[in-house]
């Protein structure tokens, strides 16, 4: 079965860092981009980034850039985000997401999400 | 960044209605549009990509199309499972982004 798996989300204070993981499972990770989209309470789904099969592109949404790094281990099927310098409007649901390319292009797998709440 | 702006952002319609939403692009897409399904406390589902290519297993009621700036996704006669929130995203520059979001509500 093709999946994927977030972990690593939790409550943070602004200011701080959380480094969100996924697992995939059930298909060939390196013939891939990934991504990471996020889902605020009462609001709608927002790219947040994304990188290429083998990392030679990587790219973020403003809202994130510069303080949020996407990564991955194609030798263990993972996929990461650094998120860093927290705001409460960064309170989410972040969802990895599987591309249907090895480009950056639309999603066609998605986990059931890791919550990541930033609050004083 | 290019904005996507999807209207109507509720719609209220019956089972067996015809509906159809809109999205506009701040710029030229060249048919690098995708349409997703969310249904709350689900994960959001593929529904077409390339702006009319039905994703398999994605049932023949839905179909998406369009061209340039304007898009439309329209399900020709909407059943219970399709009461949901849609969404279109677009790919044709680096940073990837969605629309609003439409909801499709029972009337």
């Amino acid at each position: 079965e093709v999946q994927v798996v977030e972990s690593g989300g939790a409550l943070t204070h602004p200011g701080g860092s959380l480094r969100l993981s996924c697992a995939a499972s059930g298909f060939t990770f390196d013939d891939y981009a990934m991504h990471w989209v996020r889902q605020a309470p009462g609001r709608g789904l927002e790219w947040v980034s994304g990188l290429t099969w083998n990392s030679d592109r990587k790219s973020y949404a403003d809202s994130v850039k510069g303080r949020f790094t996407i990564s991955r281990d194609n030798g263990r099927n993972a996929l990461y985000l650094e998120m860093n310098t927290l705001r409460p409007e960064d309170t989410a649901l972040y969802y990895c997401v599987k591309d249907i390319t090895a480009a950056l292009n639309a999603f066609d797998v998605w986990g059931r999400g890791t919550k990541v709440v930033v609050s004083s | 960044d290019i904005q996507l702006t999807q209207s109507p952002s509720t719609l209220s319609a019956s089972v067996g209605d015809r509906v159809t939403i809109t999205c506009r692009a701040s710029q030229n897409l060249d048919k690098w549009l995708a349409w997703y399904q969310h249904v709350p406390g689900r994960a959001p589902k593929l529904l077409i990509y390339k702006s009319s290519i039905l994703k398999r297993g994605v049932p023949s009621r839905f179909s998406g199309g369009g061209s340039g700036a304007e898009y439309s996704l329209t399900i020709s006669s909407l059943e219970p499972d399709d009461f949901a929130t849609y969404y279109c995203q677009q790919y044709n520059t680096y940073t990837l982004t969605f629309g609003g979001g439409t909801k499709v509500e029972i009337k």
